[in-house]
């Protein structure tokens, strides 16, 4: 069964501070998903990772996928209040063409104070 | 344009109503989903939903039925709920596409159930 673990879970820090949150899953897969889900929202496609050693930037956020450790990051970089949401990594389940079995990590509850 | 669109935004319903969520897209894609997310939790996979066919049930209850009446359309029938079943309830869509493609999935805003 696959497992998909970010941590940390809840995350407060300061504008202008940089940092990590990371996300483990438990099976072979050769892609992932970051999304954003401000409170009461929808979900919003930040990345999708497609391949090991897979960088990718938008803003102030850089994520990455090491599929050999089965090891995703997502880098804050000097935070601003507008990144304050909650960030889901996603991996999908089985190879099928008809559509992606996708389990999400718990999330990663992010807040910026000024 | 990669909109989703879920009506109601919020429904209220007794254990003994039917009622029904509807989704709609028009970026071609063939793939439709729906989940469901309480408070605080990921989504969880209900149905997937591939050229208008049912693809994947996720061991869902039958008192949820899904109904899938063409390409832009995806439709959640809910009969007989429980207090339990009250939540955030999200459709998604994608392509449908085979190796290395992106078929990343696109999400509405989502409808928030409540069963009293």
């Amino acid at each position: 069964e696959l497992k998909v673990e970010q941590n940390p879970l809840f995350l407060s820090m300061q504008e202008g501070k940089n940092y990590t949150i990371y996300c483990n899953y438990s099976t072979t897969s050769d892609r992932l998903y970051w999304y954003r889900q401000d409170p009461g929202k929808s979900l919003e496609s930040l990345f999708v990772l497609l391949s090991n050693g897979a960088v990718k930037q938008e803003g102030r956020l850089m994520a990455s996928l090491d599929t050999k450790a089965r090891l995703s990051t997502l880098h804050i970089t000097a935070a601003v209040h507008d990144l304050s949401a909650t960030y889901f990594c996603a991996v999908p389940r089985g190879r099928g063409t008809s559509g992606s079995r996708l389990t999400f990590g718990e999330g990663t509850q992010l807040t910026v104070n000024p | 344009d990669t909109e989703v669109t879920q009506t109601p935004k919020h429904l209220v319903m007794g254990m003994t109503n039917k009622k029904s969520l509807k989704c709609e897209q028009h970026m071609g894609h063939r793939a439709m989903y729906w989940y469901k997310q309480k408070a605080k939790k990921p989504p969880e996979l209900m149905f997937v939903y591939s050229y208008e066919k049912l693809s994947i049930n996720e061991s869902v209850p039958s008192r949820f039925s899904p109904e899938c009446p063409n390409s832009s359309l995806l439709n959640l029938h809910l009969h007989a709920l429980q207090p339990e079943d009250s939540a955030l309830y999200l459709c998604a869509s994608s392509q449908v596409v085979r190796g290395r493609a992106k078929n990343i999935q696109y999400f509405g805003a989502g409808t928030r159930l409540s069963v009293l």
